[in-house]
């Protein structure tokens, strides 16, 4: 299993500022995500946060708005940038312990943002 | 393509009822699903997972699903439910080709006491 922190846990930011979310797990895995789940809907996943290399990005979602680091196994960040309201939502990170299997992913308690 | 259909967006039962929320998926190969748990302000937490064999798994809390490849589905179901179930249940997909998974809309549980 894997337990992960979330900092900060929630914020409130002015309209075109930028926030950077971190997330720690307390073990190293190989998959971590970074979701989005807006106000009663679904996750959405932004990117994959790869080791040592850019992130994968999802349909819609580009580095320049979204610039996600991973230094190592067990932390990464992502950044919102130039925010809107329309950014208004919990970000998620999510790992999982194997890679190319299916597994159980474990999620972080979310970071949710409010954008004035 | 795959994807996961839940087809109840909220359900509310009175407590020590029984409970059952819908998932159907689309995939082309073996299915790898997962049911979820996100109760307010937390982030999601695993129920139960089916992989391959018996159809019908068990998992935390008193809940089992059960697979039908028949139907397509894999509901959730729960003999007796408590106050602390109230929550948002997500049904998810694992594709193996992409390496992630695909999750459902949602089925936001409400408890009557």
């Amino acid at each position: 299993s894997a337990v992960i922190s979330q900092k900060p846990s929630r914020d409130i930011c002015q309209r075109g500022t930028s926030l950077t979310i971190q997330c720690q797990v307390d073990s190293q895995v190989t998959m971590m995500f970074w979701y989005r789940q807006q106000p009663g809907q679904s996750l959405t996943l932004i990117a994959t946060a790869n080791q040592g290399s850019e992130a994968t990005y999802e349909s819609g979602f580009v580095i320049d708005k979204f610039p996600i680091s991973r230094p190592n196994l067990t932390f990464s960040t992502l950044t919102v940038s130039n925010m809107s309201p329309e950014d208004s939502s919990i970000y998620l990170c999510s790992v999982q312990i194997l890679a190319g299997l299916p597994d159980t992913q474990y999620f972080g308690p979310g970071t949710r943002l409010t954008v004035l | 393509a795959q994807s996961v259909t839940q087809p109840d967006i909220h359900i509310t039962v009175s407590e020590g009822a029984s409970l059952e929320l819908r998932c159907n998926y689309s995939y082309g190969a073996t299915p790898y699903l997962f049911w979820y748990v996100q109760s307010p302000g937390q982030g999601l937490q695993l129920l139960l997972k089916y992989f391959s064999g018996d159809t019908l798994v068990q998992g935390i809390k008193g809940f089992e699903a059960e697979f039908k490849r028949s139907q397509s589905s894999f509901n959730l179901r729960k003999p007796s439910v408590h106050w602390s179930d109230a929550a948002e249940y997500f049904c998810a997909l694992y594709n193996t080709n992409a390496g992630k998974s695909t999750f459902g809309d949602g089925t936001t549980l409400t408890v009557k006491p």
